[in-house]
């Protein structure tokens, strides 16, 4: 199985300023034929199923907002959220879907500051 | 608008069995791969089992293999998943998945869950 390990465990920020989590993977997501990343971020509010926000690492789910992006290609990704808003406070997973079983980070909590 | 809504949760004894059921609807249910990923209470995500859209392919975690069968029934845009043999460790909250179609395995819409507790 491909391990995924997200960093920091959590994290706060103050409002309007950036947030970064990075995700790693036990081995490369990124399939050559292709060159694309299987790589996904979500996010999850408390009480909340997941909502995806960005996949193939770097494109952003329709109707997610710019302030966040997704870097990184092989085994190193980035999610950034560029000017955190209070509305932005919940838990973050990345996943890999290269390979089954499909497996998630342990999730990051982003906390106001 | 898609939507996907889980039902078929509850407590149940250890070694006992439970059947979700997820209705789809909102795009059409037979062209997408779909899948269970659960969540224990206060932990991270963990994927179960995924179909095929034609039904004609299942995977599993090898922790419920042999114990949970998925499968579906694309006249009724209904999910399943037979829980059988439940331990404690099988407590969480059970979401189904819509996978992104055409080779993209990523989980675009989830449903609100449905709640699984196994005990004594």
């Amino acid at each position: 199985d491909i391990v995924m390990t997200q960093s920091p465990d959590s994290l706060a920020v103050s409002l309007g300023e950036r947030a970064t989590i990075n995700c790693k993977s036990s081995q490369s997501v990124l399939y050559r034929s292709n060159n694309k990343n299987y790589l996904a971020w979500f996010q999850q509010k408390p009480g909340q199923p997941p909502k995806l926000l960005i996949y193939w690492a770097s494109t952003r789910a329709s109707g997610v907002p710019d302030r966040f992006s997704g870097s990184g290609s092989g085994t190193d990704f980035t999610l950034t959220i560029s000017s955190l808003q209070a509305e932005d406070v919940a838990v973050y997973y990345c996943q890999q879907y290269y390979s089954s079983p499909r497996t998630f980070g342990q999730g990051t909590k982003v906390e106001v500051k | 608008e898609v939507q996907l809504l889980e039902s078929g949760g509850g407590l149940v004894q250890p070694g006992g069995s439970l059947r979700l059921s997820c209705v789809g609807s909102g795009f059409t249910f037979s062209s997408y791969a779909m899948s269970w990923v659960r969540q224990a209470p206060g932990k991270g995500l963990e994927w179960v089992s995924a179909i095929s859209g034609s039904a004609s392919n299942t995977y599993y975690r090898d922790s419920v293999k042999g114990r949970f069968t998925i499968s579906r029934d694309n006249s009724k845009n209904t999910l399943y998943l037979q829980m059988n043999s439940l331990r404690a460790e099988d407590t969480a909250v059970y979401y189904c998945a819509k996978d992104g179609g055409y080779g993209s395995d990523y989980f675009d819409y989830w449903g609100q869950g449905t709640l699984v507790t196994v005990s004594s």
